[in-house]
């Protein structure tokens, strides 16, 4: 069965520290994975996807397959960076997201 | 380009009355989905389409739900009579079909629907 799980609901860090918010996936294949963030007041919103290999407002997120890992990393959290995290999977293409419960991280100062 | 759009924001009705939510998908987006998101949980799959074909309604309560999506562009979900634990935000999303692509989804600002 596909699953994502995040591990940690709060994650509370102070402005500057090191941030690593942890998703960790079931699938048998070939994944695609996804992070997605929703700040306060807005709208679900596409953050990262593993095969882009892209740095989005200093986020990172590499796609490990032997633990099945897809955690999102940033050197120096900041306080704008509040908000709550959803890591998301896709199995066979054309099929739809499967989301973890997400985690909520908080920076503060 | 103009975003996915849902209505209304809030809904409070009493169990066992109805409900209906509508979904105007980005223009373009062949493939729409409904979502369930209960407090402190993820985003749940209800229903996908693509165009006005259903393509994944293995999670959708049929007995009380239902979706369609006539002429392949809006969308309405419909709970029919509901229950107390159907309170949730519904979020719509809609995105291209490009084969062989890592696409993610545009969503909607969702409905909160609330069951006293």
């Amino acid at each position: 069965a596909q699953r994502v799980t995040q591990p940690e609901k709060l994650l509370s860090v102070f402005k500057g520290a090191p941030v690593e918010l942890k998703c960790n996936y079931s699938y048998s294949g070939s994944p695609e994975l996804f992070w997605y963030v929703q700040y306060s007041r807005q709208r679900l919103q596409l953050l990262l996807r593993h095969i882009s290999r892209e740095s989005i407002k200093g986020f990172t997120a590499d796609l490990n397959k032997g633990e099945t890992s897809f955690h999102l990393k940033k050197p120096f959290a900041q306080e704008e960076d509040s908000a709550m995290y959803y890591c998301a999977l896709r199995g066979q293409a054309g099929t739809a997201l499967i989301f973890g419960k997400g985690t909520t991280l908080s920076v503060s100062s | 380009e103009a975003g996915v759009a849902q209505s209304p924001r809030y809904k409070i009705i009493e169990k066992r009355q109805s409900v209906a939510f509508w979904c105007n998908p980005i223009s373009g987006h062949a493939t729409l989905y409904w979502y369930q998101q209960i407090l402190g949980q993820g985003p749940k799959l209800l229903i996908q389409f693509q165009n006005n074909g259903v393509v994944d309604d293995s999670q959708l309560p049929k007995d009380r739900f239902s979706a369609e999506r006539l002429k392949g562009v809006d969308s309405t979900l419909k709970i029919q009579p509901a229950k107390l634990e159907d309170s949730a935000v519904y979020l719509c999303a809609s995105s291209p079909i490009r084969t062989g692509a890592n696409y993610g989804y545009t969503f909607g600002s969702g409905t909160r629907l609330t069951v006293v």
